[in-house]
């Protein structure tokens, strides 16, 4: 069974950094992309950040956190990060990590499996 | 903000039929990329419904499904249940954003 369990987040001020992480097991983690999705209370969903399968030999950003957001991903311990820095009130977000589906171009993926999440809160 | 047009609502009596559609543009649907859709139950995660437009991962009943014709996609549920009740998304992918789309959301409402 696919587990992805989230963890990190929190209240911070705007400026400020945290770094997200999601535990996963149950699948070969190495062999699938993994993404990032974020929902605003009471908003849609918005796509945050992807890192392909492997070493991560690409990682894709959102343009509304591009320059400030780092993903990466340690498949020694089947484990995903997000580094948030420069941190605004509009990234207030619920964070969940995501199993990719999909293969060849990374322009077909989808989010098969999503995390329970966890909410980040950036305010003063 | 979205790129993915969805209705806001719809709804409809237990067994009816419902359909959402989703609209997007000639940097995605347009341009053929797939699409996906999400069912997300409140206070949940998304999970996923149809992938490549029209297929559904195991554990999802044949009650929903998905099409796509040229550039109109649509999400139809049948003999809709009280458990149906929540907030469904389309995503594709965007050659302009170089990134990935949802759509802005549709609640489904069980009268």
């Amino acid at each position: 069974e696919v587990q992805l369990s989230e963890s990190g987040g929190g209240l911070v001020q705007p400026g400020g950094s945290l770094r997200l992480s999601c535990a996963a097991s149950g699948f070969s983690f190495s062999g699938y992309a993994m993404g990032w999705v974020r929902q605003a209370p009471g908003k849609g969903l918005q796509w945050v950040s992807l890192i392909t399968n492997g070493g991560g030999g690409l990682k894709i950003y959102a343009d509304s956190v591009r320059g400030r957001f780092t993903i990466s991903r340690d498949n020694s311990k089947n484990t995903l990060y997000l580094q948030m820095n420069s941190l605004r009130p509009e990234d207030t977000a619920e964070y969940y990590c995501a199993k990719m589906g999909g293969s060849g171009s990374h322009s077909g993926y989808w989010f098969h499996y999503c995390g329970q999440g966890t909410l980040v809160t950036v305010s003063s | 903000q979205s790129v993915l047009t969805q209705p806001p609502s719809v709804s409809g009596a237990p067994g009816q039929r419902v359909t959402i559609s989703c609209t997007g543009s000639s940097s995605n649907i347009g341009a053929g990329y797939d699409v996906h859709w999400y069912q997300q139950l409140p206070g949940t995660a998304p999970r996923l419904l149809i992938y490549d437009n029209s297929n559904r991962p195991s554990g999802v009943p044949d009650r929903f499904s998905g099409s796509k014709s040229g550039t109109s996609v649509s999400l139809a549920i049948t003999g809709l249940q009280a458990e149906d009740e929540a907030d469904y998304y389309c995503q594709s992918y965007d050659s302009s954003l170089s990134g990935y789309v949802f759509g802005t959301g549709t609640k489904v409402t069980v009268l």
